[in-house]
């Protein structure tokens, strides 16, 4: 069925290190990904996306990959500061592109930055 | 700058009110939705809406109901709120097969 998981609830880093959230998603016709930023208290916010043509793109300080092969999507985060730390969700559309389609998130993984 | 108003950032309720939440935006985007989010099940999907008039359940749609008579608003409605409705809501638009926008929430609180 349907399914955007991540692999850890909680990941903590050391600041000035990269950071890598991971996302497996199960819905093979998914062609759309989006990773959202939601800070404590605050509705969830736009960071990159990637369209299932692409095996990779980049943001400032965020990358973002794509495995279609085993369903497999990642955020990299170059030198993690403080203010990354928040939670972190994958989303992918179903039936991308047609006009009712609909967004499916991942629980979420909560960045801690070890100072 | 894009942006999507949810008309309250914390609501108290009592059982068996009739709750509106409501929703605006402002960048003429045809899909709206309202989702809620509780700690440890993430964002669950209740309603959303493709065009004016046009409403589609979500995963979670029992005990919930939608209005959406204009393209910019997007109503929540919780027909006799009960405790476990209390939960942070969260509303977001977003354009054919684009990226969502989401609402700053509305935590809601039924006593």
């Amino acid at each position: 069925g349907e399914s955007v998981g991540l692999h850890l609830p909680t990941l903590s880093v050391q600041e000035g290190d990269n950071s890598i959230i991971n996302c497996a998603y199960s819905n093979s016709a998914s062609d759309y990904f989006i990773w959202y930023k939601q800070e404590s208290g605050k509705g969830p916010q736009f960071i990159i996306d990637i369209r299932s043509n692409m095996d990779k793109r980049q943001g400032q300080r965020v990358t973002v990959l794509l495995n279609k092969t085993v369903k497999h999507l990642s955020l990299q985060i170059a030198a993690t500061q403080p203010g990354d730390s928040a939670v972190y969700f994958c989303a992918e559309t179903v039936g991308a592109m047609n006009r009712d389609d609909k967004i499916i998130f991942g629980k979420g993984t909560r960045l801690h930055i070890l100072p | 700058d894009v942006k999507v108003t949810q008309s309250s950032r914390y609501l108290v309720k009592r059982t068996g009110e009739k709750v509106f939440l409501e929703c605006v935006q402002d960048m003429d985007h045809e899909n709206m939705f309202w989702y809620r989010q509780d700690p440890g099940l993430g964002l669950r999907l209740i309603y959303f809406s493709y065009d004016v008039k046009m409403k589609e359940k979500g995963d979670i749609p029992e005990g919930y109901s939608v209005s959406r008579e204009k393209k910019e608003r997007f109503s929540l409605i919780l027909e006799s709120a009960s405790t476990n409705q209390t939960s942070m809501y969260l509303c977001a638009s977003s354009s054919w097969a684009g990226r969502a926008f989401f609402g700053q929430g509305t935590r809601l609180t039924v006593v």
